[in-house]
């Protein structure tokens, strides 16, 4: 395995369900990162882990719980969802150097999420 | 708030042509941008970073330019072919840390056959 994977890449879910999204990076880096990609909008960064500590959240709703168990790991659980959540769940890792900054960022291939 | 902006949303070529897309943004104070391809359904492929020092990178047929002053960046690519068909986005990273980088909603390219 290389890069960063995302499992499942495709989810159908009631209002009423609870699910989770799994990212695993295999790039050795040691920050991770999900995005919310809708149509006709710019992706939207939702949180950032940073050597295992959540270090920015972008005002999201308490509906969206991120877990971080090591740098490898990322999940995003998912309860009591709205229509309006579906979209296209991006992972992404980076090499994060505080000032020291590479900038690149490596995404997988998404989580397409339908909330019926 | 910065913004960043991709014209045109959409462009269609034929098979060879040279090309290039635009991105402006609002924010003098870049630390870096990268462009980045995605295929439908798909995630982000990471093309070409350039750093706020730099004015341009290249790869392969690709290559971006930065102008800090005028606030773009565009992407040129060669010599299209039609697997280059894909959305292009541009990022502006403006905080030192990807923890500020500013999308732009990206242009659809399609080149004919």
């Amino acid at each position: 395995e290389t890069g960063v994977t995302q499992t499942p890449r495709h989810l159908v879910m009631g209002m009423t369900n609870k699910k989770s999204l799994k990212c695993e990076q295999h790039l050795g880096h040691n920050a991770m990162y999900w995005y919310k990609q809708s149509a006709k909008k710019p992706l939207e960064l939702m949180f950032v882990y940073s050597l295992e500590e959540r270090v920015e959240n972008n005002s999201v709703p308490s509906r969206f719980s991120p877990e971080c168990p090591n740098s490898s790991h990322l999940f995003l659980h998912l309860h009591t969802l709205q229509p309006e959540d579906s979209a296209l769940y991006l992972c992404a890792s980076s090499q994060d150097g505080a000032g020291a900054n590479t900038g690149e960022l490596f995404f997988g291939e998404g989580s397409r999420l339908t909330v019926l | 708030k910065q913004e960043v902006t991709q014209i045109p949303a959409a462009l269609s070529v034929p098979e060879g042509e040279n090309l290039v897309l635009n991105c402006s943004f609002t924010d003098s104070a870049i630390y870096n941008l990268q462009w980045f391809r995605q295929d439908p359904g798909k995630g982000l492929t990471s093309l070409l970073l350039i750093q706020s020092s730099q004015r341009e990178q290249t790869s392969g047929r690709l290559n971006a330019s930065l102008d800090k002053s005028s606030g773009r960046s565009t992407l040129y690519i060669a010599a299209s072919q039609p697997g280059d068909s894909a959305t292009y986005l541009c990022a502006e990273n403006s905080g030192g840390s990807n923890y500020k980088l500013t999308f732009g909603k990206g242009t659809l390219l399609t080149v004919n056959p």
